[in-house]
This record gives C-alpha cells, sequence and structure tokens, in this order.
C-alpha cells in the first residue's frame, strides 16, 4: 500500500524568503507520479506542481521546484521568494500509473510574514 | 472552459436526513472522483465513476453512501440518514480519458451535521 506523510505541520516563512516543505513516500511501485497540491482558504485544491518518477530532473514552476530523491523517497516543494498569496495548506499526494487514486499525506500549513 | 463546479458549497443536514452533493466534471471529462476530507487531515479517495458506471468504491463506507455518474447530469454522492461523524469537506475531481493526466478538483462541499 501507498503511504505519504508530511511531518510539518506548519511552517512560517518571511515574505521574498525560501521555505522547504517536507514529503516522504512509501510504494513498491516502480512507476508513479507524485504532486503537491495547495489548498488556500477557499478549499480549492490547486495542482502546484507534478513529478513523473522515471524522470531524474526535478520539476520546476516559476517559483516552485522540487527536490526528487528516489532511493530515499523523498518529495520536497521548496518555494523561492515567497509571496503572501503563497499563504495556504500544501499537500503532497501520489498515484500509480494506471491506476486514478490519490494518496495524500495530512498537510503543512504555511504561513508567510510581511 | 468553466471547471469542475460542485454545489452546494455548503450544507447543512440534521441527523437522520439525507445529502445529496452534486458534481459537474470539466467538459470532456469522462472521470469523476470523490474525496472527503476531515478537518485537519488530507484528502481521502471514496469511489472512481465512469459514465453510468462505478468503477471502484473502495473507499466508500459500506452503508448510507452512494454514488452515481448518469448519461446525462451531474454525478451525485448520496449519504443516507446522516451522523455528526458525517461532517466533512467532500471533493469531486475530474480527469480527461486518460487517469494520471492531472485531475481538476472542485471546491467541495462543507457539509455539516447537527
Amino acid at each position: 500500500a501507498q503511504t505519504v506523510t508530511q511531518s510539518q505541520p506548519e511552517m512560517s516563512v518571511q515574505e521574498a524568503e525560501t521555505v522547504t516543505l517536507s514529503c516522504t513516500y512509501d510504494t513498491s511501485e516502480s512507476d508513479y507520479y507524485l504532486f503537491w497540491y495547495k489548498q488556500p482558504p477557499s478549499r480549492q485544491m490547486i495542482l502546484v506542481i507534478r513529478q513523473e518518477a522515471y524522470k531524474q530532473q526535478n520539476a520546476t514552476e516559476n517559483r516552485f521546484s522540487v527536490n526528487f530523491q528516489k532511493a530515499a523517497k523523498s518529495f520536497s516543494l521548496k518555494i523561492s521568494d515567497s509571496q503572501l498569496g503563497d499563504a495556504a495548506m500544501y499537500f503532497c499526494a501520489s498515484s500509480t500509473s494506471g491506476t486514478y487514486k490519490y494518496i495524500f499525506g495530512t498537510g503543512t500549513r504555511l504561513k508567510v510574514l510581511a | 472552459n468553466a471547471g469542475v463546479m460542485q454545489n452546494p458549497r455548503h450544507l447543512v443536514r440534521r441527523r437522520g436526513q439525507e445529502a445529496r452533493l452534486r458534481c459537474s466534471p470539466m467538459k470532456g471529462h469522462s472521470h469523476v472522483y470523490w474525496y472527503r476530507q476531515l478537518p485537519e487531515e488530507g484528502l481521502k479517495f471514496m469511489v472512481y465513476l465512469q459514465k453510468e458506471n462505478i468503477i471502484d468504491e473502495s473507499g466508500m463506507p459500506k452503508e448510507r453512501f452512494s454514488a452515481e455518474f448518469p448519461k446525462e447530469g451531474p454525478s451525485i454522492l448520496r449519504i443516507q440518514q446522516v451522523v455528526r461523524g458525517d461532517s466533512a469537506a467532500y471533493f469531486c475531481a475530474s480527469s480527461p480519458i486518460s487517469p494520471n493526466t492531472e485531475a481538476f478538483f472542485g471546491q467541495g462541499t462543507r457539509l455539516t451535521v447537527v
């Protein structure tokens, strides 16, 4: 069975600084996907970034990048130049290729300090 | 192209009543997934449907919960005889024909049982 663990219930970052959110996962599958979703107070789940496990290159999307360590089963999210609008819950998730279920972690609440 | 539409956004039911949650997937999407988010937790998979078919309901409670996705109209998650423990946010997501491309989430329905 797949599991996703986020060990940081809450993180704070100063505006314009960089913050890293941690995520570890466990799976016996060789082909899988990893995701970071952002959930602001509106509750809308917004995809931040996606990583295919077979790709060695870390995914990046503007100020968001991941550090994907496949052997360690680690998938951390780095947010650079943090903005007030980045304040939200962040969920790490995984899914196995050919299936449709996302397995979510318990989330990390990110606070951005002005 | 409108996103995934869920209604109502908020639903209050007394214990023992029925709750009906609706989800209209994005145009062209034939795969619908329902997730439940309990307070301070991540989303948990409930059921996966294609048009007129339930593909996987392994995450659904055995009693009182049912889901459908008719040929015409939205997907419906139905909870009969609601109890306080059913209070949660219920999210619908949809994807195009190929699973594991990005699943697009609606804004959720917050069910409160009083």
